[in-house]
Parts: structure tokens; C-alpha cells; sequence
């Protein structure tokens, strides 16, 4: 699976849009870019997941350059409650026993503040 | 949906004492992983089950360290005997075996080893 580059850590203010890069240069073909969040005291949460095209859910938005070198997580309007480490991974989608397992690195540590 | 249970949330114990920690995955997920987090390595995978068989259990830092699921609705992750740099947070995840399918965690249970 491809490496991931993240900065350590970020600040933004409550209300405003926080944006998350990530670097993956080396991504191929056929891998997918994760993000998961982990809040303090509590397991990684699934955020979004995309493969070329820009995705959008309930929870955030994934912008992935045209070359796939990197890509954005981009949260409208944060809140203190978005506080945590947000982790980017690529890796391919599987279809056989490798499931769904995932390789996480160092992360981003987002603090939201008042 | 209960999402994934684990116990005990904590759990403080001597060196070497046998130590069990226990899991109960989403209904219906046929994968499931147990990842460990310590500040110095971050997350990393254990073992994964796939239809509650061990797939791989290359993470498994030592022989103290077994894994078991004797039905799809159960895990357990034993340590004997128990360490202090055994000392960590201890991660169950399980999903659906589908392409993309995202991972969904536990709390964790927090292992100190005195």
C-alpha cells in the first residue's frame, strides 16, 4: 500500500472549514484513499473513502487532485466536538482474504478551537 | 445497532498474570481485527479472522500473545504471561467482507501491566 503524508498537527477556529491535506504520491491505479478520525479515549471512526472522483457525506467532503498525488478532507464547519487525529490511508480495495484491514500512520491532530 | 463491544473498558494487572481481553462484533460482520495503540508505535494490527478464522497473525508480537473466535459473535485476545510493555490500548474492528466495506471499532480496552 502506498505511504501517506501528513502534518503533525493543525489548529482551526469553530465555524470555520478545516482542511486536512495528505500527500500520496506513489498511490496507484487501483487504491482507494481513506480517512478515519479518532477522538481522545475512543476507537477510529470511518469518515470517507474515494478513488478519483471529489465524494461528499453527512460528515465531510474528499477533494483528490486530478494526478491522485494528494487529496483534501475538508470538514464545512467545524465544531470542538471534530477535535481529534484524523488518519489519511491508501490502500487497495480488496477482493480477497485481506478484507478490509488497514495500515495507519501518524495522522493529523486537529484542534478546534473556540 | 450496539456497534462493537469490548471488555472491560480498563484493566490494571501484575506481570505475569494472564490477561483476557473480549469482543463482540457488529451482527452480521464476517471480519474482525484486533489492533493494538501504544504512544511509540501508534495502531497497529494483531490478528484478523475472516468467518472466525485467524487470516493473519503476523502482527502478534510474541508467543504470550493468542487470539481466538469460537463463533461469530466473540473474540478473545489473551497475553500470558503479561508484561508492563504489554501496557496499551487494545482495539477490536469488524466489518462486512464487501469491497470498501468501512472498519468499525470498539472503545478499546485500556491494559496497564505493573
Amino acid at each position: 500500500d502506498a505511504k501517506t503524508t501528513q502534518p503533525p498537527s493543525m489548529d482551526c477556529a469553530e465555524g470555520r472549514a478545516a482542511n486536512l491535506p495528505c500527500n500520496h504520491s506513489t498511490i496507484s491505479g487501483n487504491e482507494y484513499v481513506y480517512w478515519y478520525r479518532q477522538i481522545h479515549s475512543q476507537g477510529p471512526q470511518y469518515i470517507i473513502h474515494g478513488l478519483k472522483n471529489n465524494e461528499t457525506n453527512e460528515m465531510a467532503s474528499l477533494i483528490i487532485t486530478e494526478d491522485r498525488k494528494s487529496s483534501t478532507l475538508i470538514l464545512p464547519h467545524a465544531t470542538l466536538r471534530d477535535t481529534a487525529v484524523y488518519y489519511c490511508i491508501v490502500r487497495v480495495a480488496s477482493y480477497n482474504n485481506a478484507g478490509n484491514m488497514l495500515t495507519f500512520g501518524g495522522g493529523t491532530r486537529l484542534m478546534v478551537k473556540p | 445497532d450496539a456497534g462493537v463491544i469490548q471488555s472491560p473498558r480498563h484493566e490494571v494487572t501484575e506481570m505475569g498474570q494472564e490477561v483476557t481481553l473480549r469482543c463482540k462484533p457488529i451482527s452480521g460482520h464476517d471480519y474482525l481485527f484486533w489492533y493494538r495503540q501504544t504512544m511509540m508505535r501508534g495502531l497497529e494490527l494483531l490478528i484478523y479472522f475472516n468467518n472466525n478464522v485467524p487470516i493473519d497473525d503476523s502482527g502478534m508480537p510474541e508467543d504470550r500473545f493468542s487470539a481466538k473466535m469460537p463463533n461469530a459473535s466473540f473474540s478473545t485476545l489473551k497475553i500470558q504471561p503479561s508484561e508492563p510493555r504489554d501496557s496499551a490500548v487494545y482495539f477490536c474492528a469488524s466489518s462486512f467482507g464487501r469491497v470498501n466495506s468501512p472498519l468499525h471499532f470498539g472503545n478499546g480496552t485500556r491494559l496497564t501491566v505493573t
